[in-house]
């Protein structure tokens, strides 16, 4: 198993770009989840999914979006990139019904200028 | 809205010594999760913790839970220098159809000679 993966390790865009963060899973967790970490910080939670087709909104899902098309992928987009949105981003998934314990991707370093 | 704090937020301790994290919650859970992450990596799950009374061992790390108090701490013993990470706890209030955690500011633990 490869566990979650995350495509690109590193981005830097410019103010206004757009752009798609991969994140696929091969455990077949029904639960996947986006986190931002901003120096110095705790995750904070972009947004979740409990399956296909079922995406809702966490603590900061504002210029973010994301879909659900597969239990395996879940890809976050960013939308007109500002410097605020500078941080590295992070996949997760759990199975539902267990202990929910979380399992992380390696992470995006994102830097919009 | 839950609330999470770890403290201290920087531990500065020399090989050999013990110490204690501790993470206090706001609202209700008997879900907790302790993860570790070094710098510039993912993070690592260490401990759940789903009951009150939970306790853990794995090495020199060994993590507690008290729902009632709301408090979770993690007790390093005899700190070796490879503990050097930062440590993160998060709570899943268990409310809603998703685990959606939140974290704390996560505490940056140095071991020294």
């Amino acid at each position: 198993n490869a566990g979650v993966t995350q495509t690109p390790k590193f981005r830097i865009l410019k103010i206004g770009q757009s752009m798609t963060l991969q994140c696929t899973q091969d455990m077949n967790h029904n639960y996947m989840y986006w986190y931002r970490q901003d120096p110095g910080m705790g995750l904070k939670l972009i947004y979740y999914s409990v399956g296909a087709g079922i995406t809702d909104k966490g603590e900061v899902p504002n210029g973010y979006n994301v879909s659900r098309s597969t239990t395996e992928d879940f890809p976050l987009r960013l939308e007109l990139a500002a410097p605020s949105q500078t941080s590295v981003y992070f996949c997760a998934s759990t199975l539902a019904g267990g202990s929910y314990e979380q399992y992380f991707g390696p992470g995006t370093r994102l830097t919009v200028t | 809205e839950l609330k999470v704090e770890q403290n201290p937020l920087f531990l500065s301790m020399q090989e050999g010594k013990n110490y204690t994290i501790y993470c206090n919650y706001s609202t209700t859970s008997d879900r907790l999760y302790w993860y570790r992450q070094d710098p510039g990596k993912s993070l690592e799950s260490l401990f759940v913790l789903l009951s009150n009374g939970a306790v853990k061992q794995e090495g020199r790390l060994m993590a507690s839970l008290d729902t009632k108090a709301r408090l979770s701490t993690l007790h390093i013993t005899a700190a070796v220098h490879d503990l050097s990470a930062t440590y993160f706890c998060a709570v899943d209030p268990g409310t809603g159809t998703a685990s959606k955690l939140t974290f704390g500011t996560g505490t940056r633990l140095q071991v020294t000679l």
